[in-house]
């Protein structure tokens, strides 16, 4: 069965902390992805990355940043965190071709203080 | 930039009854069009996708139907069952891979028993 894994599924931070946010998938898929999921606002791309240590940005990159030394990880990282990144996380992945399906992890709720 | 609208954002039906859910899309470009269902604490899912050379997909109880002239493509789940509820989202992308996938902003779907 097909996974992404991702390392926190609750988090609670202080505001200014740095926070990492882990993700791991096994299905070998060259492609990975950040997402940022608010009520009323769809799921908005953070970054994403279609190689190991290549990265493009996405919709709001603005106060994050992401790191991938190996094809399976991808971390998302809060530089310092802030109220207005209270949200629900979500990693992806996908195999480049034809097919634009994306698998999904079950989410990390990060709530900052 | 690409724009994906979606309605209703809340939708009620009886156990039984149809439902139908709404999206329009911007790019004429985009000609991959996959629709994701969230359950409660988990990460959206892939249930059902179309592309731009078909005008309808059918599986079992949902359907999906895109008119790419007026830019508009639908989801239609019939014989609704409790397991239904969830939050729907539609998508359209560019080309494989999933890298251009812009979300709607989910419909949040409830099947009354």
């Amino acid at each position: 069965d097909v996974k992404v894994t991702q390392s926190s599924r609750y988090l609670v931070k202080r505001t200014g902390e740095k926070v990492f946010l882990e993700c791991v998938q096994d299905m070998d898929h060259e492609n990975m992805f950040w997402y940022r999921q608010d009520p009323g606002l769809g799921l908005r791309l953070i970054y994403f990355s279609y190689d190991v240590k290549m990265k493009e940005k996405g919709d709001i990159p603005e106060g994050y940043s992401v790191s991938r030394e190996k094809k399976e990880r991808f971390s998302l990282i809060l530089e310092s965190a802030s109220t207005n990144q209270t949200s629900m996380y979500l990693c992806a992945s996908s195999t480049t071709g034809y097919t634009g399906e994306l698998f999904f992890g079950e989410g990390s709720r990060l709530t900052v203080l | 930039g690409e724009n994906v609208e979606q309605h209703p954002s809340t939708l009620s039906v009886q156990e039984g009854d149809s439902a139908v859910i709404k999206c329009t899309y911007s790019d004429s470009a985009s000609n991959y069009f996959p629709w994701y269902k969230q359950e409660l604490g988990k990460g959206p899912q892939l249930i059902i996708d179309i592309r731009s050379n078909v005008g309808e997909k059918k599986d079992q109880r949902i359907a999906v139907t895109l008119n790419k002239t007026a830019k508009h493509f639908s989801l239609h789940i019939t014989e609704t069952q409790p397991e239904d509820s969830a939050v729907y989202f539609c998508a359209a992308s560019i080309g494989g891979g999933g890298f251009k996938t812009i979300f709607g902003a989910g419909t949040r779907l409830f099947v009354k028993a």
